[in-house]
C-alpha cells in the first residue's frame, strides 16, 4: 500500500498570504489528522477530519481551516499567514474507528514565511 | 484538561544499555497507547502500541503498561546510536483524538 503523501514537500510565502496543503492518506483510510511541528517542539493538533466531517478540534485561531473529501483527501488552509506559522505541516491517517487504529504520518510540508 | 506528560530529556545513555522511556496520562478512561520514534527533520514513526496491562515485546523494545498508576514506559535494549531520536508517547482518547506528550530525547553514547 503506498503510505500518506503530502503536497508541496516545501513552500515559501510572504506575511498575510494564504497557503493551502494537500494530504492524500493510505488507501482505505477514512480520518485524516493535521499537526504543526515547530522547532524543539512536540506534535500541535490542529484537526481532525472523520467522513468529511470535523470531528476534533484543537486550540488554534480560525486562520487554521480544514477539510475533506468524499475520497478522504483533505486540504488545509492557513489565511493572513504570520512569522509564526512557519512550521513543519504533518499530515497523518487512520482507518478511523477503532481505539487500536494507528495513525500513520506522511513527510510533511515545510512552510517558510518571510 | 486531558495531558499526556514526558521528561523532555535529553536522555543520555551508553551504548549497548538499556534506554527506559517514561509516560504519564491523565484521562483514566484511555484505551490505546502508543510510542513513535522522530528523527531529526523527519515525520513520526511507530514504534509500538499496548492496549492491554503488562508487558508487549518487539525485538530490542518492550512497551509496559500500568494502567491503575496511568503510567506506559519503552523500554530499549541494547542501544545503538541508531536508536538517538526523540520518542513520542500518545494516547488514544474516548473521541479517537491522540493526545501526545511533548517527547524525549534520547541520545546513544557511543
Amino acid at each position: 500500500k503506498a503510505g500518506v503523501t503530502q503536497t508541496p514537500r516545501y513552500l515559501i510565502k510572504t506575511r498575510g498570504q494564504q497557503v493551502t496543503l494537500s494530504c492524500s492518506p493510505i488507501s482505505g483510510h477514512r480520518s485524516v489528522s493535521w499537526y504543526q511541528q515547530t522547532p524543539g517542539q512536540g506534535l500541535q493538533f490542529l484537526f481532525e477530519y472523520f467522513s468529511e466531517t470535523q470531528r476534533n478540534k484543537g486550540n488554534f485561531p480560525g486562520r487554521f481551516s480544514g477539510r475533506q473529501f468524499s475520497n478522504s483527501r483533505s486540504e488545509m488552509n492557513v489565511s493572513t499567514l504570520e512569522l509564526g506559522d512557519s512550521a513543519l505541516y504533518l499530515c497523518a491517517s487512520s482507518a478511523g474507528q477503532e481505539a487500536t487504529d494507528t495513525q500513520y504520518f506522511g513527510p510533511g510540508t515545510r512552510l517558510t514565511v518571510l | 484538561q486531558k495531558e499526556v506528560e514526558q521528561n523532555s530529556g535529553p536522555l543520555s545513555v551508553p551504548e549497548g544499555a538499556i534506554a527506559s522511556l517514561n509516560c504519564t496520562y491523565s484521562d483514566r478512561v484511555s484505551q490505546s497507547f502508543f510510542w513513535y520514534r522522530q528523527y531529526s527533520g523527519k515525520s513520526p514513526e511507530l514504534i509500538m502500541s499496548i492496549y492491554s496491562n503488562g508487558d508487549k515485546e518487539d525485538g530490542r523494545f518492550t512497551a509496559q503498561l500500568n494502567k491503575a498508576s496511568q503510567y506506559v514506559s519503552l523500554l530499549i535494549r541494547d542501544s545503538q546510536p541508531s536508536d538517538s531520536a526523540t520518542y513520542l508517547c500518545a494516547v488514544r482518547d474516548s473521541n479517537y483524538q491522540l493526545i501526545w506528550g511533548a517527547g524525549t530525547k534520547l541520545i546513544i553514547k557511543p
